[in-house]
């Protein structure tokens, strides 16, 4: 069973780029949620996409953006980039919403804007 | 509004001494809270989970925690840790019908041989 995946691992754009971040869900799972890690912080989340529709959004700014495809596997975009972007971003993956499905989580993209 | 503190940042440790990792939360109803490992350049693993029914709950890696309603803490122990307990732990809350978890700020466990 492959676990989550995300790529690329690392990535470095200038401020008021754009950058788009990807992430393989588990096997069987339908459920994809992501975070966003600052440093010395804990993760914060973002957005969670059930089967391809957006269910639930956290207190991020619209130019945070995100889909999720018929394999459910997800992408995250990030518009207008800013510095505060810095981060890990945490991709989970779950077969389901509720809070008894656990979520599975990738390594992470670590994205460095300059 | 759910949210959760870790009170302490930093907790060195020796090894095979005993070690508890505080959480407090708050929330306005009931909650399900959770606590998570994050080994270096690694995402989150799943230490163990209180949902309902008896308030201790064990987890992985012999570590245990205790769900305290009247006091809102679920503080995690392990009675003697490992070179390879070494981590950043995070505590995390959710409420019924909820999509997010709300972690706190993360305490970094460093074991001394």
């Amino acid at each position: 069973e492959t676990g989550v995946t995300q790529s690329p691992t690392h990535l470095i754009k200038t401020r008021g780029q754009q950058v788009t971040l990807r992430c393989s869900s588990q096997s069987g799972h339908n459920t994809v949620s992501w975070y966003q890690q600052a440093l010395g912080q804990g993760p914060q989340f973002i957005f969670q996409y059930y089967r391809e529709e957006e269910n639930g959004r956290g207190n991020f700014p619209p130019r945070f953006s995100g889909l999720q495809f018929p394999n459910y596997s997800s992408e995250l975009n990030v518009n207008a980039l800013e510095l505060d972007d810095s981060a890990l971003y945490l991709c989970a993956s779950s077969s389901g919403t509720g809070v008894i499905y656990e979520q599975y989580f990738g390594p992470g993209t670590r994205l460095t804007v300059t | 509004a759910q949210s959760v503190t870790q009170l302490d940042s930093q907790v060195p440790v020796f090894e095979e001494a005993p070690v508890e990792l505080r959480c407090n939360y708050s929330s306005s109803v009931s909650v399900y809270l959770f606590w998570y490992v994050q080994y270096p350049n690694q995402g989150l693993q799943l230490l163990l989970k209180y949902l309902s029914g008896s308030t201790l709950v064990k987890g992985i890696n012999g570590f245990e925690a205790e769900f305290n309603k009247s006091q809102t803490s679920f503080h995690l122990r392990k009675p003697s840790v490992h070179i390879s307990d070494t981590a950043e732990y995070f505590c995390a809350v959710t409420e019924q019908g909820a999509q997010k978890l709300v972690f706190g700020q993360g305490t970094r466990l460093t074991i001394n041989p």
